[in-house]
């Protein structure tokens, strides 16, 4: 079975500090994992996926197979990275997502 | 030109009708899909479709019938509303493989009075 975890519903921070959205799966074959955003008023859309190794507006996520995380990281928040973020899990060819339970990430001028 | 669009954006009903959503998208996608948010912001799928075939039903009450009369469009029947199918609708699609994006629709608010 596919399982994500978001422990955090909510969480703030002031423009300017370090961001850490934190995401847990559970998954028993090889997981793809994605963050997906939402701002407001504007559809779900795709921020990053572990595949792809890269930055988008300065996030980052690194898979740690270990620990079972995919937490999304930005170094320094800015007031428009204020949204909804899900965390996701993709184990088949399908594509059919597992998302967590969202964190809504407010960041504070 | 928007990739992938849902009507109606808002429906207001009462409990007992039936009821439909309309997705549609311009992606060349060979894969649909419906996810329900549930008041909790908790989005799961309900269901997938691929080539127009169902390849996922994820234990959703039989009152909800999806309907893929191509592969661009993926429709969802809801029959004899219930005051728990109040919810936010996505349809979304994308192309085959497991890391392949999805692309969304702006959703459908679904209020069961």
């Amino acid at each position: 079975a596919q399982r994500v975890t978001q422990p955090e519903k909510l969480l703030s921070v002031f423009k300017g500090a370090p961001v850490e959205l934190k995401c847990n799966y559970s998954y028993s074959g090889s997981p793809e994992l994605f963050w997906y955003v939402q701002y407001s008023r504007q559809r779900l859309q795709l921020l990053l996926r572990h595949i792809s190794r890269e930055s988008i507006k300065g996030f980052t996520a690194d898979l740690n197979k270990g620990e079972t995380s995919f937490h999304l990281k930005k170094p320094f928040a800015q007031e428009e990275d204020s949204a909804m973020y899900y965390c996701a899990l993709s184990g088949t060819s399908y594509g059919k997502l597992t998302f967590g339970q969202g964190t809504i990430l407010t960041v504070h001028p | 030109d928007t990739a992938v669009s849902q009507t109606p954006k808002y429906l207001v009903t009462q409990m007992g009708n039936d009821k439909s959503i309309k997705c549609e998208q311009n992606l060349g996608h060979d894969t649909m899909y419906w996810y329900k948010q549930d008041s909790k912001k908790f989005l799961k799928i309900m269901f997938s479709y691929n080539n127009k075939e169902l390849i996922i039903n994820e234990t959703v009450p039989n009152r909800f019938s999806p309907k893929s009369p191509d592969k661009a469009h993926l429709n969802l029947h809801i029959n004899s509303l219930e005051l728990g199918d109040s919810a936010v609708y996505f349809c979304a699609s994308s192309q085959e493989g497991v890391s392949a994006e999805a692309f969304f629709g702006q959703g459908t608010r679904l209020t069961v009075v």
